[in-house]
């Protein structure tokens, strides 16, 4: 059975600390790995990885696949309280002509002030 | 920004009732998601959609489901008979036309659900 697994599953800082959200799978037919931000209800889209090793980068957010050990993380540097989210980690499964989506079941970040 | 927009926002229906649920995708992309996602649950696949037709479903996209696309912009999921279980928010997705950007799905606002 494909798996997604996030951690930590909840999470609470101080602004301007930074955070590092893991996420790892057992899938197959791995395509790539998509992070996405949920606040109030649709997840809006973060980051896109398919390579390892490649970091990418938006803002004070950054993320990087590791396809060997079969992980990726998500970080935030000098988080404010916008970026209290939960934070969705889905493995693109290729399958016949189409795309599917397997979701991890989140990490909720509160960032207190 | 093109969005996906969904309809109704908010939707109650007694147990056994269908529910039609409403897309519109992102113009030009070719592959349409519905996914759902039970109260403090994870978000679960529950079928694709290209070409006009279903390229793959899970298994909770039983009998009881279909997905229609009745027009160019249009993309619909059916509930034939309601039940409690099928209370969740239900989200619509898109992904575009360049092969290198299929897997980037983007989501609507979703369709909260709740079968009395």
């Amino acid at each position: 059975e494909d798996k997604v697994v996030q951690s930590p599953l909840s999470l609470v800082v101080h602004e301007g600390d930074t955070v590092t959200l893991n996420c790892s799978y057992e899938v197959t037919n791995f395509r790539s790995l998509l992070w996405y931000k949920q606040e109030k209800k649709a997840p809006t889209f973060l980051f896109m990885l398919t390579s390892s090793g490649i970091e990418k980068k938006s803002g004070r957010l950054s993320s990087i696949l590791d396809k060997k050990e079969l992980f990726s993380i998500l970080n935030i540097t000098a988080t404010q309280t916008g970026d209290s989210a939960i934070y969705l980690c889905a493995v693109v499964l290729s399958g016949a002509g189409s795309y599917q989506l397997t979701f991890g079941k989140g990490t909720k970040l509160s960032v207190i002030p | 920004e093109p969005e996906v927009t969904q309809t109704p926002s908010h939707q109650v229906t007694q147990m056994g009732q269908e529910v039609i649920l409403r897309c519109v995708p992102i113009s030009n992309h070719l592959y349409f998601y519905w996914y759902r996602q039970i109260l403090g649950q994870k978000v679960e696949f529950l079928v694709s959609f290209y070409n006009n037709e279903i390229s793959e479903k899970s298994e909770i996209f039983d009998d009881q489901f279909s997905v229609e696309r009745p027009d160019g912009s249009n993309f619909t999921l059916k509930i034939r008979s309601t039940k409690l279980e099928d209370s969740a928010m239900y989200f619509c997705a898109s992904s575009g036309l360049a092969h290198v950007y299929q897997e980037t799905q983007y989501f609507g606002p979703g369709t909260r659900l709740l079968v009395l």
